[in-house]
């Protein structure tokens, strides 16, 4: 059982736009600022958005995060098959002193 | 770039000792971030291990404290991690990861992982 909440799989078709949830509480998401990661099968995760809303070098402006009171998106405009993968939120929680992470969304392209 | 690089046993037997070992380079390892380690078990989601800070911090996930042990050797850019009293539920791949610390820690680098099994 993650700390945070994440839907375990989320369906788009290409060119759509997407957007995956996490949900969390005061002691984490409420506290804390919000980091995504991309996970491609059989791959290291990789930053996707870091502090609720930026981009690391790298990272195309079709993704953008964004944080309300216990709660983050991660939004995906002009999906592609490419973007086939694992998505995880992650933050910081004060009362357990630990980083926590979402339980991980499957975003399927079809 | 940062790169890690993990390495150590693939196979650990049960009530043993898991140690890795993780190369850190094109990056001064006593700069202001926090080292540490991440695992995923098989068909699962991340689990954050614990960190040690340039801060002097040193932040361990509760569930695993007690059998759990992580050092930076500055000298050879290296991060180790013990977790002593294995099971099967340790089985899983471990990232060597870079975080910066406090309340807006984001993992910016990963290595590639390796997958450590527990079985006798």
């Amino acid at each position: 059982q993650s700390v945070l909440t994440q839907p375990p799989s989320v369906f788009a078709a290409p060119g759509q736009r997407v957007t995956l949830s996490c949900s969390g509480s005061g002691s984490n998401i409420g506290g804390s600022s919000v980091s995504w990661y991309q996970q491609v099968p059989g791959t290291a995760p990789k930053l996707l958005i870091y502090q609720n809303n930026k981009r690391p070098s790298g990272i195309p402006d079709r993704f953008s995060g964004s944080k309300s009171g216990m709660s983050a998106t991660l939004g995906i405009t002009g999906l592609q098959t490419g973007d086939e993968a694992d998505y995880y939120c992650g933050t910081w929680d004060g009362s357990l002193r630990a980083v926590v992470f979402g339980g991980g969304t499957k975003l399927t392209v079809l | 770039q940062v790169q890690l690089q993990e390495s150590g046993p693939g196979l650990v037997k049960p009530s043993e000792t898991l140690s890795l070992t993780c190369g850190v380079s094109a990056h001064s390892i006593t700069s202001g971030y926090c080292w540490g380690w991440i695992r995923q078990s098989p068909g699962k989601g991340l689990e954050w291990i614990g960190s040690v800070c340039h801060s002097g911090l040193i932040y361990y996930n509760p569930p695993l404290q007690s059998r759990l042990f992580i050092s930076v050797d500055t000298s050879k850019s290296q991060v180790s991690l013990n977790l002593n009293s294995v099971t099967a539920a340790d089985t899983a791949v471990y990232y060597c990861a870079r975080t910066s610390e406090g309340s807006g820690s984001y993992t910016d680098y990963w290595g590639q992982g390796t997958l450590v099994t527990v079985s006798s």
